[in-house]
């Protein structure tokens, strides 16, 4: 039972350097979401998608981009990293159907900017 | 604009001991209020829910208590061990919103001393 997977674990990037954060799910769950995790913040959220080719910002969006070709993958793209990106990321899926509220959480990529 | 405000941002418990964390939130539009579980290197898990047709809701040692008029929802943890050490989050969304998005509060690290 896979359900939520991120790669990788862990990173340390370079400024100025660009990686993208892989997410795939296997619940076939319509609804994907990106969130960042900063120290005593909470998550906020940073990108989220309703379906294969749809994309929508969430409250942080600066800095990331993100993609969503197939109902399992939604990668995050960070161009031109900066230290304020330092975070822990997390990836979640839900199914997306009304009254179906569960979402499933990834373990997690803790990101580094130095 | 933080719209789920979560308090106290640490607690310490003894084993046995009742743990109760609070959170208010200013979205009137907000039907659905989860709390979140999170295990040091790990993506949050969902412990339990409540909708805003009940007052209360109970699940083995964890309750949520929910005051609609007053916006404010709370976990209590009976008889708290020290395996429910862990951070939690309480979070809400508007369950017929598109994307049924998760507004976080920033967590309470919960520490149960044996």
């Amino acid at each position: 039972n896979a359900g939520v997977t991120q790669t990788p674990k862990f990173r340390i990037l370079k400024i100025g350097q660009s990686m993208t954060l892989q997410c795939t799910q296997d619940m076939n769950h319509n609804y994907m979401y990106w969130y960042r995790q900063d120290p005593g913040m909470g998550l906020k959220l940073i990108y989220y998608s309703v379906g294969a080719g749809i994309t929508d910002k969430g409250e942080v969006p600066n800095g990331y981009n993100v993609s969503r070709s197939t109902t399992e993958d939604f990668p995050l793209r960070l161009e031109l990293a900066a230290p304020s990106q330092t975070s822990v990321y997390f990836c979640a899926s839900r199914l997306g159907q009304v009254g179906n509220t569960e979402a499933f959480f990834g373990q997690g990529t803790r990101l580094t900017v130095v | 604009q933080q719209q789920v405000k979560q308090s106290p941002q640490s607690l310490i418990v003894q084993k046995g001991g009742i743990s109760i964390i609070n959170c208010a939130y200013e979205n009137t539009a907000f039907d659905y209020f989860p709390w979140y579980q999170q295990f040091p290197g790990k993506g949050p898990a969902l412990l339990i829910a409540i909708r805003p047709d009940v007052s209360e809701k109970k699940e083995g040692r964890f309750t949520i208590s929910f005051n609609k008029s007053a916006k404010q929802f709370s976990l209590h943890i009976m008889d708290s061990q020290p395996g429910d050490s862990a951070t939690y989050f309480c979070a809400a969304s508007p369950v017929a919103a598109a994307g049924n998005k998760l507004t976080f509060g920033g967590g309470t690290r919960v520490l149960v001393k044996p």
